[in-house]
Parts: structure tokens; C-alpha cells; sequence
């Protein structure tokens, strides 16, 4: 199975700040990367897919980035509602798996 | 508007059965892979199973292969998941979530808790 590590696991920054999560792959996903957030009491809500693409309806401060083994979520101009756990899930191979999340707070 | 709406969640012993239902609507949902994804109480997300949009192909991890199965019925919208020799482990919100083509769980169901407990 493809191990997702996600870091850091929590991140406090202050609104208006550009923070990035880092996931790593254990093995080669190519760009079969997708990142959600799961602000607190919700579902989880795609933000990106595919390493770099936006869902629809995302706002362009979210960004993502990699290929390979590594990718990175950005979130430029810390907003209140980016209040969230953010989770990775890599889509390259059976069985699908996800990384361990990381809780956003705001300072 | 895409809406997914489960039902079925309950509290069952260990060993026991249950099945969970997935009505959808707001889309054409005979042309999309649907599939089952868990929260654990400590919030892991879980990939649990994926069907495809003809019903034809399904996939599963090792840890509920064989004891769970992923069905639709295009004709009602409805997208199903039979639980049976239940474990504690198996204890969780089940979603159900429609693919994107092009990765990823694109949208989720509200969610309905699967608790397994003697």
C-alpha cells in the first residue's frame, strides 16, 4: 500500500500569512494527488485534484503543487474560514489512501 | 445541485450485518463511479469502496474485502453498501462520494455513523 505522510500534523499562523502542507508519497503517484478540507462539525470538501487543479467553486488563494513523491497545499492570505484538518489522498493505485490530516488554527 | 444523502447507519454487534444506502440526485448518476468513504473516531479517513458507473467493476482494500459489497441501482439512483461480519474496527461515519473523473472524491454525502459494539 502507498503510505501518505502528511506534515506538519498542526499549524497555528495568523490570518493574512501563506502557510504550506507538505505530503509525501512512499512510492511514485505521478500527479494522482487530491487535497480536502474538513472545516470542524463538516464533510470533507475537494479542494484540488490532480496535484494542481482547483474544484470548482475553490478560491485562488488555495494552490497545490508536485508530482512524484511530493506535493504541497498553499493557502496565500489566511482567511477565518480556511479554519480546517486538511488531508491528502493519493488516487494512483488501489487501495486509495490518505495522509493523517493537519489541523490549521488561527493565531 | 449535487446531493447525497445516506441512510442505513445503526449500532450493531460484532459479527453482525447491515446496509447502507446512497440516494443521489442533482446529476446524471449512471455516469459516474460512486464509492464509500469512512471517518474513524479519530478522524482517519478511510477509502472503503469504489463502484463504477455501469456497476461493472468494483474495488475494495484488504481490510473489508469479502465482507463488504459496493452496489448500484442506476434505474433508482441509489448507490449501496452491505456490511456483514462487522468489527469493532469498523466503527465510523460512512460517506458516500461521487468520483471526479479526473481524481479525487468530488462530493460528499452527509454522512451516517456505523457503530459496532457488544
Amino acid at each position: 500500500d502507498i503510505q501518505m505522510n502528511q506534515s506538519p500534523s498542526s499549524l497555528s499562523a495568523s490570518l493574512g500569512d501563506t502557510i504550506t502542507i507538505t505530503c509525501h508519497a512512499s512510492q511514485n503517484i505521478n500527479v494522482w494527488l487530491s487535497w480536502y478540507q474538513q472545516k470542524p462539525g463538516n464533510i470533507p470538501k475537494l479542494l484540488i485534484y490532480k496535484a494542481s487543479n482547483l474544484h470548482t467553486g475553490v478560491p485562488s488563494r488555495f494552490s497545490g503543487s508536485g508530482s512524484g513523491t511530493g506535493f504541497t497545499l498553499t493557502i496565500s492570505s489566511l482567511q477565518p474560514e480556511d479554519i480546517a484538518t486538511y488531508y491528502c489522498q493519493q488516487g494512483q493505485s488501489y487501495p486509495w489512501t490518505f495522509g493523517g490530516g493537519t489541523k490549521l488554527e488561527i493565531k | 445541485e449535487v446531493q447525497l444523502v445516506e441512510s442505513g447507519g445503526d449500532l450493531v454487534k460484532p459479527g453482525g450485518s447491515l446496509k447502507l444506502s446512497c440516494a443521489a440526485s442533482g446529476f446524471t448518476f449512471s455516469s459516474y463511479g460512486m464509492s464509500w468513504v469512512r471517518q474513524t473516531p479519530d478522524k482517519r479517513l478511510e477509502w472503503v469502496a469504489t463502484i463504477s458507473s455501469g456497476g461493472s467493476y468494483t474495488y475494495y482494500p484488504d481490510s473489508v474485502k469479502g465482507r463488504f459489497t459496493i452496489s448500484r441501482d442506476n434505474a433508482k439512483n441509489t448507490l449501496y453498501l452491505q456490511m456483514s461480519s462487522l468489527k469493532s474496527e469498523d466503527t465510523a461515519m460512512y460517506y458516500c462520494a461521487r468520483q471526479n473523473p479526473d481524481g479525487g472524491f468530488a462530493y460528499w454525502g452527509q454522512g451516517t455513523l456505523v457503530t459496532v459494539s457488544a
